[in-house]
């Protein structure tokens, strides 16, 4: 089974604090990638990663930065925290081929900014 | 017009029922169809996953995709109350690369 673990279920932040996001993934994905989730507006990509070092602006990525230095280690960094950046965070990984469009999630890190 | 439209719902059905959920979609570059469900405070899992067009049964779920009318579909028989999740499309094979995700139906299966 495909695992993707997330560092953290629950996060409580001070606003302008910089808060380290960790996904880690057992099943040797090229892709990783990072969303948020918000009632009413689903799911966006921040930012997503196709191979080690390399990194790709999603469709919000606006105070967000992300490092993936390891193959299965995918961090977001965001770098002063705010409270607009309130929300459940989800990783996921999939293949670099076809099946690419599989994305396996994690568990989710449910951010709160105060 | 959005990439790709979900009605949020909520739907609720008596248990047994058979439930149908919808997505329509306006990019025709799209070839995979995706379909997950997500309880709630957890993760999207992967339900179901199509390939063009066609059909596609898993026990009591069916994903149907009808790309002329960019329209596809879920079916959940015989629907139990640990169905009771919301439940995201998501399609790929334009030219970005990604998944676009619908906004997800919430659905309740009353015992």
């Amino acid at each position: 089974d495909v695992k993707v673990t997330q560092s953290s279920r629950y996060l409580v932040k001070r606003t302008g604090e910089k808060v380290f996001l960790e996904c880690v993934q057992d099943m040797d994905h090229e892709n990783m990638f990072w969303y948020r989730q918000d009632p009413g507006l689903g799911l966006r990509l921040i930012y997503f990663s196709y191979d080690v070092k390399m990194k790709e602006k999603g469709d919000i990525p606006e105070g967000y930065s992300v490092s993936r230095e390891k193959k299965e280690r995918f961090s977001l960094i965001l770098e002063s925290a705010s409270t607009n950046q309130t929300s459940m965070y989800l990783c996921a990984s999939s293949y670099q081929s076809r099946s690419s469009y599989e994305q396996y999630f994690g568990p989710g890190t449910r951010l709160t900014v105060t | 017009q959005k990439e790709v439209e979900q009605d949020p719902g909520p739907l609720s059905v008596p248990e047994g029922a058979i439930v149908s959920l919808n997505c329509t979609y306006s990019n025709s570059a799209f070839q995979y169809f995706m379909w997950y469900r997500q309880y709630s405070r957890k993760g999207p899992e992967l339900l179901m996953y199509t390939y063009s067009s066609g059909n596609k049964e898993d026990g009591r779920f069916t994903a149907q995709v009808d790309k002329s009318s960019k329209y596809i579909s879920l079916f959940i028989r015989d629907s139990q109350p640990s169905d009771s999740a919301t439940y995201l499309c998501a399609m790929g094979g334009g030219s970005q690369g990604n998944l676009i995700f619908g906004k997800g139906t919430k659905l309740s299966v009353k015992p």
